[in-house]
């Protein structure tokens, strides 16, 4: 059974202290591993996608990260902006994600 | 574009009521899809469909019903609700296999 766990559930970061989040999944073909963002009450929004292990893909403050096993996304001098909920995903056949339970990350000033 | 839209926004039922969620999108999406989403679970895919007149279970269709009879609109029923199903809901459509896209949500409260 495919399987997506993100850590940690919630992280509190000061303004400019650079952090980690984890997506580790266990899944019988990737076919693509999605990070999204989401706000409170508004529906997930795409950031990115990787597709094979040692690909890297950025955006503003933010890195994504894959390996065979894992995904980071790295948050480089977070703004208080970046405060928000991401979520991983994985696709292993065509049509549906699979997706992880996701990480809190409040920005403080 | 106005990408994916959900109607209603908010939505309050009283136990037994039916009910139905339409989402539509102007992209020209092939597929559609319909989630849950409960505090701490993530998003569980309801159902989903692959292309007009075509609809397929996902990992918690119980209690649930869908129909598309267009390519741009994808309904989602509630025929007896249940306290259970309290939750926010989303659709999303993709383009082949590239990523999803996400409505604004529909939150339900059934009572």
């Amino acid at each position: 059974e495919d399987q997506v766990t993100q850590s940690p559930e919630a992280l509190r970061l000061q303004e400019g202290e650079s952090s980690s989040l984890n997506c580790s999944y266990t899944v019988s073909g990737l076919r693509g591993l999605f990070w999204y963002r989401q706000d409170p009450g508004k529906g997930p929004e795409f950031l990115f996608t990787l597709y094979s292990a040692g690909e890297e893909k950025e955006k503003e403050r933010l890195k994504a990260t894959l390996t065979k096993k894992e995904s980071f996304l790295h948050i480089t001098a977070p703004k208080p902006e970046d405060s928000a909920t991401y979520l991983c995903a994985v696709r292993t056949q065509d049509y549906k994600l699979s997706f992880g339970a996701g990480t809190t990350v409040t920005v403080r000033a | 574009n106005a990408g994916v839209t959900q109607t209603p926004k908010f939505r309050v039922l009283k136990t037994g009521q039916s009910m139905t969620l339409l989402c539509a999108q102007d992209m020209n999406h092939e597929y559609m899809y319909w989630y849950r989403q409960d505090p701490g679970m993530g998003l569980r895919l309801i159902h989903y469909s692959v292309g007009e007149g075509t609809t397929a279970k996902g990992e918690v269709p119980d209690g649930y019903n869908v129909s598309r009879l267009k390519k741009q609109n994808f309904l989602l029923g509630l025929e007896s609700a249940a306290p259970s199903q309290t939750s926010v809901y989303f659709c999303a459509s993709q383009s082949g296999v590239y990523e999803q896209y996400f409505g604004p949500g529909t939150r339900l409260t059934v009572t």
